[in-house]
């Protein structure tokens, strides 16, 4: 079946440093990609999306490309700040007909100033 | 201007006794879901309604029901809660399953204790 795999947290950075969290998938045909934000006390946020092949999905400063050959959708963002500590889904939405969201585990960021 | 508002935040219930949570949404979304999000874990899909259409998950047990009885409200109801339903639990929205997207918009969780 369909799966996410995200890299193990916490992650701990200094503010304005160079951010990536990893994911990959496994998934037949194309499916959609996500990467959903958690805040401390609060539900999910969608963050960014890409819906085909070399999309870019970007917001707020981060940005994830769908690499097929590869088939990971790693976020990125140039300089983390304090408010950016939080938990990070990467997720996943088959191609065709109705598509049931698979999370990947998240992944705990820590921005110390 | 919260869009999807669950209430309550923190709900506590005993041992099998009956307990419901509540979602309403303010943006006229066509489908709404339940997840249940234990700790350090990802969000499990419970069921989902597409309008009036009630889509349950094969793996969700039998205790877990639902009901939307318009498009703004939707319930999730634990007929008799055991401890391992202890978790948040997340109500969701989209405009459209067929749009190839996910769920677009969140509330903010009920966080559910048994004793």
């Amino acid at each position: 079946g369909d799966s996410v795999t995200q890299m193990e947290g916490p992650v701990t950075l200094s503010e304005e440093a160079f951010l990536t969290i990893n994911c990959t998938y496994t998934a037949t045909g194309y499916p959609s990609l996500f990467w959903y934000v958690q805040y401390p006390g609060e539900g999910l946020q969608l963050l960014l999306k890409a819906t085909k092949a070399d999309d870019k999905g970007s917001n707020k400063g981060f940005e994830a490309t769908y690499r097929k050959e590869t088939t990971s959708f790693h976020l990125e963002k140039g300089s983390v700040q304090v408010s950016d500590s939080a938990v990070y889904f990467c997720a996943l939405s088959p191609s065709g007909g109705y598509q049931k969201v698979t999370f990947g585990i998240g992944t705990k960021l820590q921005v110390i100033p | 201007d919260a869009m999807v508002i669950q209430n309550p935040r923190y709900q506590v219930t005993q041992f099998g006794k009956p307990v419901t949570l509540s979602c309403s949404q303010t943006l006229n979304h066509n489908v709404m879901y339940w997840y249940q999000q234990k700790s350090s874990q990802a969000p499990k899909l419970l069921f989902h309604y597409y309008d009036k259409d009630f889509n349950n998950e094969a793996d969700t047990p039998d205790n877990f029901q639902s009901r939307r009885p318009n498009t703004s409200f939707c319930f999730l109801d634990i007929r008799s809660p055991g401890l391992g339903d202890a978790a948040m639990y997340l109500c969701a929205t989209s405009r459209d399953r067929q749009n190839r997207g996910g769920p677009q918009h969140f509330g903010d969780g009920t966080r559910l204790s048994i004793l």
